[in-house]
């Protein structure tokens, strides 16, 4: 299995609401990392999740909460978001020894109104 | 600040001809730099990378580039077939204490004409 899941795949919130975006692999990757990116931009760099623990917060607002259950498991708790923070929110994981070597999910388009 | 970017944010090119995809960067402490793919719908996927102490790496129909000299990095795909069609992003990894994140560049749309 060289995949990485991503529920759901869409997602409408308000900004009072509270919900969460999970993701999933199942390749024993030991490094999870969460990206944001704006339509037409590039990908950017949210959290790095390395052996269950966090190793990188890219000094990401504190409406963005990151959770790693277990090594397969990738959760972004999301609350009082604002409408700039609408973006396609994608995970990616990797191996120990090969960082630079990322499989992404298909992301989860989060619209927020 | 955003420390890769792109020479070009579009490429047309004919069907079976060859395409070279440019980067500029500017973190020289980067030990990798990688190039992605990343079509209509779907999340990046890793292509090739090359370390920072290498000049060229080869892979099935695409070469990188490495000149560290003017940090430049360059990504060619050999007789490009319409699968190739997609926005080609390089990136540079961010060293962390236990994994590395990546900088990506602005990326350039890759259109393969018939």
């Amino acid at each position: 299995d060289t995949e990485v899941t991503q529920t759901p795949k869409h997602l409408v919130m308000g900004m009072t609401n509270k919900k969460s975006l999970k993701c999933e692999q199942h390749m024993g990757h030991r490094a999870m990392y969460w990206y944001k990116q704006k339509a037409k931009k590039p990908p950017e760099l949210m959290f790095v999740y390395s052996y269950e623990k966090l190793s990188i917060n890219e000094s990401v607002p504190s409406r963005f909460s990151p959770e790693c259950p277990n090594s397969s498991l990738l959760n972004l708790h999301l609350h009082a978001l604002q409408p700039e923070d609408s973006a396609l929110y994608l995970c990616a994981s990797s191996q120990g020894t090969t960082y630079y070597e990322q499989y992404f999910g298909p992301g989860t388009r989060l619209t927020v109104t | 600040g955003e420390s890769v970017g792109l020479h070009l944010p579009t490429l047309s090119v004919q069907e079976g001809d060859n395409s070279i995809i440019n980067c500029a960067y500017s973190n020289s402490a980067s030990d990798y730099f990688i190039w992605y793919k990343q079509e209509s719908g779907k999340g990046p996927q890793f292509i090739i990378d090359i370390r920072s102490n290498m000049d060229k790496r080869q892979g099935q129909r695409v070469t990188v580039l490495l000149n560290k000299t003017v940090k430049h990095l360059s990504l060619q795909i050999a007789a490009t077939q319409p699968g190739d069609s997609a926005v080609y992003f390089c990136a540079e990894n961010i060293p962390g204490g236990g994994a590395d994140g990546l900088t990506f560049g602005k990326g350039t749309h890759l259109i393969i004409q018939p």
